[in-house]
């Protein structure tokens, strides 16, 4: 499969801080990145995506990094919440329909 | 809208027994998708649809079958479990039209004794 990885699997913030998540990913050829949300118990959730010919896109509170030179990308959120509290996939598209997910960073919001 | 349903929430089988999971949403949605969970990693994708009578295989397709007879189910067979299955299994589906938001089901934790 496509190699889709995190540099970091825990990310201890304080309330009110900002994250930065970040991902590497492997296949120039994906056409999209997207990231997803998941807390404990529950099925992932869509946050946001950016296409390949994108570097930036923002969200509420949250901005999406893409460094195609390095194959990085990042997600940053704004002023953490405990309520962000959960794991956080990249995940990618080399096909159309085939999504890849890397392995995931729980972010631990202190309060 | 109920969004994508899955049944069972938990199922325990024995080696080389056989089990449908359940997988059904609301949305009209010509995508579906069907992965797996295993502890500390990612999801990886088993199978896929495009459409009612269309499946495609993902990244790890042995062992798992999959039809589409309409476009609200997707169900996920597995002939003989092992216990390399054990997993929590996620369905998803999507609408093609609308970028690459996919909406996932609650899971099914499926424990091959």
């Amino acid at each position: 499969g496509e190699s889709v990885g995190l540099h970091l699997p825990t990310l201890s913030v304080q309330e009110g801080d900002n994250s930065i998540i970040n991902c590497a990913y492997s296949n120039s050829a994906s056409d999209y990145f997207i990231w997803y949300k998941q807390e404990s118990g529950k099925g992932p959730q869509f946050i946001i995506d950016i296409r390949s010919n994108m570097d930036k896109r923002q969200g509420q509170r949250v901005t999406v990094l893409l460094n195609k030179t390095v194959k990085h990308l990042s997600l940053q959120i704004a002023a953490t919440q405990p309520g962000d509290s959960a794991v956080y996939f990249c995940a990618e598209n080399p096909h159309r329909n085939k999504f890849y997910f890397g392995s995931g960073t729980k972010l631990n919001v202190k309060p | 809208n109920a969004g994508v349903t899955q049944t069972p929430k938990f199922q325990v089988l024995k080696t080389g027994q056989s089990m449908t999971l359940q997988c059904a949403q609301d949305m009209n949605h010509e995508y579906m998708s069907w992965y797996r969970q295993d502890p500390g990693m990612g999801l990886r994708l088993i199978h896929y649809s495009v459409g009612a009578g269309i499946t495609d295989q993902g990244e790890v397709p042995n062992g798992y079958n999959v039809s589409r007879s309409t476009t609200e189910d997707f169900p996920l067979r597995l002939l003989s479990a092992a216990p390399s299955q054990t997993s929590v299994y996620f369905c998803a589906s999507r609408d093609e039209d609308r970028d690459n938001e996919q909406y996932f089901g609650p899971g099914t934790r499926l424990t091959v004794t």
